[in-house]
Order: C-alpha cells, then structure tokens, then sequence
C-alpha cells in the first residue's frame, strides 16, 4: 500500500532534548511538509521540500531542523531551542509544487510530549 | 485578519441533518480550494478539491465557493456518526507555488 509513515506515534521527552521524527513516502512525491497542530490553530507549516537536498523555511521554523538526503524520507527534529514543542507533528507530501497541485497526503502524526 | 477563518465549532447535529461548514478567505487571488477531514488522533485526508467558483459533488458531500463573497462552504446530506470528525478548509496561498493555508478546523459531532 503506498502512504506515508511517521514513526514514533508517540514520544516522550525531557526538556533540553533533541529528539528526531521519522518520515518516510513510497508514494514518489516530489515534495514533503512537516505541520505542527495545536488545538484552536489548526496546521502551521515548520519546513517543505520541493526536491531532494533542498528545503525551505515555513511559517514557524524556529527550534526545527530538517533534511531530504532521499527522496522518500524528511526527518524533523526538535531541536532544544524550540520552546513549546509539545504537538501533534503531521508530516505530508503532493506530487509536485506548482498551482493545482495542493493535494496532501497525510500520515498519521506523532504526538510529542516534553515532560 | 488571518487569511483563512474557521469557527472552530464544535458542531453537534442529529444523526440525518445537513451539516453546513464554512470558511471565509480574506485574498482574492485564492483559487484553489479544499476541504480534509481529520478523525481524532489521525492525519488529515482530502475530501474536496475545487478550482475557483462553483459547486462540485461527491456522494453526500458538497463543496461551494463563492469568490465575490470570498465564502467556502462544505454541506454533507444525510449526516452520519461516521461524520463525525474535525474538518478543516485550506486553499493554496497565492503565488507559484501549491503552499496551502489552512483554517482552524470545525469539530463535528454527529449524534445517533
């Protein structure tokens, strides 16, 4: 079945952490998304990759790092310097980047809690 | 003003009313238009995907945009518990690019 996996689903961490969620697609997507979801704010985007070994900055990309050394696979991690990390992290991705192409395809989120 | 507004509900019907969500956009240049659903504790998925103005059909569900008002609605028919979920209305931001703007998502209940 083609989709994308996130892995954990839940992780647990100490503050002054890093910590690095997984995100692999077997759907040949070009482009890949990490959103943040907290309640009463819906999805806010922290990095996208439209293309291997190259991504961008979204809206709330500070304390988040990301990478894209293949094309299924964008790991993020959180980093210590992020100050609210406790979320529901969706990673997605669409088959390309242009206009009309805003189809996401979601995983099932990892929820992360810093103790 | 955010660019794209929700109320975030929650909503709850009877089992068999027609729900209507709704969303309004604050950029005209907006033409692509979409609605997921997301159940609890699970990613979103897409339900609906319109291009500019118009009414598109799908089974029970329908989505309308209305550029001049600036108004997105979603309406299921013949609601059913298995409707019940967060939906979130999203458009893509402008520009070159298929950047999607979210809204906060409304939660809906529907009752047995």
């Amino acid at each position: 079945d083609g989709g994308i996996t996130q892995s954990p689903k839940y992780l647990f961490r100490k503050e002054g952490q890093n910590v690095t969620l997984s995100c692999e697609q077997n759907l040949n997507h070009d482009a890949m998304y990490w959103y943040r979801q907290d309640p009463g704010q819906g999805l806010r985007l922290i990095y996208y990759s439209q293309i291997v070994n190259d991504f961008q900055k979204g809206d709330i990309a500070e304390g988040y790092s990301v990478s894209r050394e293949k094309k299924e696979s964008f790991p993020l991690t959180v980093t210590s310097a992020q100050k609210n990390p406790t979320a529901f992290y969706l990673c997605a991705s669409s088959i390309g980047t242009g206009l009309g192409t805003g189809e996401l395809f979601f995983g099932e989120g990892s929820r992360l809690t810093v103790l | 003003q955010k660019e794209v507004e929700q109320d975030p509900g929650p909503l709850s019907v009877p089992e068999g009313a027609i729900v209507s969500l709704n969303c309004t956009y604050s950029n005209s240049a907006f033409q692509y238009f979409m609605w997921y659903r997301q159940y609890s504790r699970k990613g979103p998925e897409l339900l609906m995907y319109t291009y500019s103005s118009g009414n598109k059909e799908d089974g029970r569900f329908t989505a309308q945009v209305d550029k001049s008002s600036k108004y997105i609605s979603l309406f299921i028919r013949d609601s059913q518990p298995s409707d019940s979920a967060t939906y979130l209305c999203a458009t893509e931001g402008g520009g070159a690019t298929n950047k999607l703007i979210f809204g906060t998502g409304t939660l809906l209940a529907v009752q047995p």
